[in-house]
């Protein structure tokens, strides 16, 4: 992986909205791009994930997309909560990841 | 334990002293990565091992930065003449699997150890 960027850097929203997080990548080669998320204090943990050969995947109230040919991918929370609360990372990379530079999600009660 | 510990989990060190980090991964893991966090930023690779090789240590920032991993197991980072710009925090994570283009999948990360270099 080379290059990646992460918007926006810090993001508000009212418990029970979406929030979206966008990253774009610079390297044509990325087949994997996985989400992290990290509290305060804690190292980062995964929390969803998908490869190249797949344009959206989902688990609960997470959801991934991917549009290889813009070379960007997204994380969408929907309801969210207040434990949603924490920095979250995106990254890509085979062997090595190359992370994002973080949002700070903020859900307010 | 069942998850990957590092330690210490806080350090200061004068500029000029010695550091080592230590990291137990999770029993097994064939893969172990060392990664440099500042403040408010991604983490970024420092160097990877599988087993007890290390395959890639592309990103250590000089040469005062030394990894190894004698036995497979635990390893250890050793950060020698410690600087300022050497404050951040180091994460150290593990994988079951080795690590390329048909195996990715999860990093389980320790912690991480504080390093504050005055």
């Amino acid at each position: 992986g080379e290059n990646v960027e992460q918007h926006p850097s810090t993001l508000s929203v009212q418990e029970g909205d979406s929030a979206v997080i966008k990253c774009t990548y610079s390297d044509s080669a990325s087949n994997y791009f996985p989400w992290y998320k990290q509290e305060l204090g804690k190292g980062p943990q995964l929390i969803i994930d998908i490869r190249s050969n797949v344009g959206e995947k989902k688990d609960q109230r997470i959801a991934v997309t991917l549009n290889k040919t813009a070379k960007h991918f997204s994380l969408h929370i929907t309801e969210t909560q207040p434990e949603d609360s924490a920095v979250y990372f995106c990254a890509e990379g085979l062997r090595q990841l190359t992370f994002g530079s973080g949002t700070q999600l903020t859900v307010l009660p | 334990g069942a998850g990957v510990s590092q330690s210490p989990r806080y350090k200061v060190a004068k500029r000029g002293q010695d550091v080592a980090l230590r990291c137990d991964p999770i029993s097994g893991h064939v893969s172990l990565f060392w990664y440099q966090q500042a403040l408010g930023q991604g983490p970024e690779f420092l160097t990877y091992f599988q087993n007890e090789a290390q395959l890639d240590k592309s990103g250590l920032p000089s040469d005062r930065f030394f990894a190894e991993r004698p036995e497979g197991s635990v390893s250890t980072l050793k950060i020698q003449r410690t600087q300022q710009e050497d404050s951040a925090v180091y994460l150290c994570a593990s994988s079951p699997t080795r690590r390329g283009l048909q195996n990715t999948g999860e990093l389980f990360f320790g912690e991480g150890s504080r390093l504050t270099v005055l």
